[in-house]
């Protein structure tokens, strides 16, 4: 069975740095790629960018980019989301989503999901 | 970038059918998918590829795409289909090529 184990619900003060991270099991984790999607309160879906685990490539929606950091480390099936110092804007429920080599393909399987929140 | 527009609401008695539009310039020529979030749920997928259905989906849930407007049917439906639906397309060429549409909330009276 495909799953995607996503890391607790954290509470952070701006400025902190935060890594969240989401474990694929029941498939070959390096033959996927990895999205992350950011769901604001009451708000609909986000992409910020994805990585293939296989080779790390990785890419970030214009809006993401340089705001957080994507990374994998394969030999334990993880993906990772990074920020290095929130605000009080990322507070968020994050998903991991899985999604085949082809470019058309969908996201398949999802995470549950983790809830950031960042208040002072 | 590529934009999707989803009606916000929708709503059908039960035992009737749901019809969710997802509009995009030429969108016939795209591949979409379409996910239901239930409330404090994560996202699940329904529909991809226009018209495929995944694995434990029932057949009541239908989609098709042609022109600029690509459709989402759900037919005799249930209050737990009651949830957010969000259609979803890749953009080639795009430097935000995983787009979503704004979501859809399916209200059954």
């Amino acid at each position: 069975e495909v799953q995607l184990v996503q890391s607790g619900a954290e509470m952070k003060k701006p400025g902190e740095s935060l890594k969240i991270s989401c474990k694929g099991s029941g498939y070959s984790f390096i033959h996927y790629w990895i999205g992350w999607v950011r769901q604001m309160p009451g708000k609909g879906l986000e992409w910020m960018g994805i990585i293939f685990p296989g080779d790390s490539n990785t890419k970030y929606s214009p809006s993401f980019q340089g705001q957080v950091t994507i990374s994998a480390d394969k030999s334990i099936n993880t993906a990772y989301l990074q920020w290095s110092g929130l605000k009080t804007s990322d507070t968020a429920i994050y998903y991991c989503a899985r999604r085949d080599t082809s470019h058309w393909a969908p996201f398949d399987y999802w995470g549950q999901g983790t809830l950031v929140t960042v208040s002072s | 970038s590529y934009v999707l527009t989803q009606p916000p609401s929708v709503s059908v008695a039960p035992g009737k059918t749901a019809r969710i539009t997802c509009g995009g310039n030429n969108i016939g020529s795209k591949s979409v998918h379409w996910y239901q979030q239930r409330p404090g749920q994560a996202p699940v997928l329904v529909i991809y590829s226009d018209n495929d259905r995944p694995s434990g989906i029932p057949e009541r849930f239908s989609g098709s795409n042609s022109g600029n407007t690509a459709t989402l049917t759900i037919s005799r439906v249930e209050a737990g289909d009651e949830a957010d639906f969000y259609c979803q397309v890749w953009d080639s060429g795009s430097d935000h090529p995983w787009v979503f549409g704004g979501g859809t909330k399916l209200t059954v009276l």
